[in-house]
């Protein structure tokens, strides 16, 4: 099935710092792509996606483009707010062909902290 | 709308016992997934239902099952309780095939 690696360890920022997550991804076939945020004490809030090769997600100021040549989709935001801090998941669907969203595969997470 | 709730937030339970997680999801919304989320593991599938059919599971063992009512609904039952099933116990939900899931806030089961 699909897999996916995300950059491990925390990553900690001041207020308006750039911030990179990176994602990449095995997968046979072009399955669609998201990011899934996690605050704390709730579930997963769908942050953004991308369906095909070359999309842009965007959403709340992130964005991630689905490169198919590298095969990654890294989560970009251009000025953090501590309001941000969160737990980010890259996640595509296991199934070759990956149309079924309802079986997902996650990233390990990343523990994003935004200091003011 | 309503989000997707999950019922109860919190659970503690003993080695041994067995333990039953509902599951209500968007009105309207008739596939409803399940996933354990842990520290050491992460978030791994369980299992998919739709109109009251398990379409796909994951990799756990027997003690592990699930179900969905005609209303959408879902339980998950989780038998012969072990520490190691201590987590975080997400439903999502969605209209179906090809609609991104929405997630509930989850069920925390503590074993002991």
């Amino acid at each position: 099935g699909n897999s996916v690696t995300q950059m491990e360890g925390p990553v900690t920022l001041s207020e308006e710092a750039f911030l990179t997550i990176n994602c990449t991804y095995t997968a046979t076939g072009y399955p669609s792509l998201f990011w899934y945020v996690q605050y704390p004490g709730e579930g997963l809030q769908l942050l953004l996606k991308a369906t095909k090769a070359d999309d842009k997600g965007s959403n709340k100021g992130f964005e991630a483009t689905y490169r198919k040549e590298t095969t990654s989709f890294h989560l970009e935001k251009g000025s953090v707010q501590v309001s941000d801090s969160a737990v980010y998941f890259c996640a595509l669907p296991i199934n070759a062909g990956g149309t079924s969203y309802g079986k997902l595969t996650f990233g390990q997470g990343t523990i994003l902290t935004v200091h003011p | 709308k309503a989000g997707v709730t999950q019922t109860p937030r919190y659970l503690i339970k003993t080695r041994g016992q067995q333990v039953t997680l509902s599951c209500s999801p968007i009105s309207g919304h008739r596939s409803v997934s399940w996933y354990q989320q842990t520290p050491g593991q992460g978030l791994q599938f369980l299992f998919e239902y739709f109109s009251e059919t398990q379409r796909n599971k994951g990799n756990f063992p027997g003690r592990f099952s699930g179900r969905q009512f005609s209303n959408s609904r879902s339980e998950m039952n989780v038998s012969t309780l072990e520490l190691g099933d201590s987590a975080l116990y997400l439903c999502a939900s969605s209209p179906g095939w090809g609609h991104e899931q929405y997630f509930g806030p989850g069920t925390r089961l503590t074993v002991t």
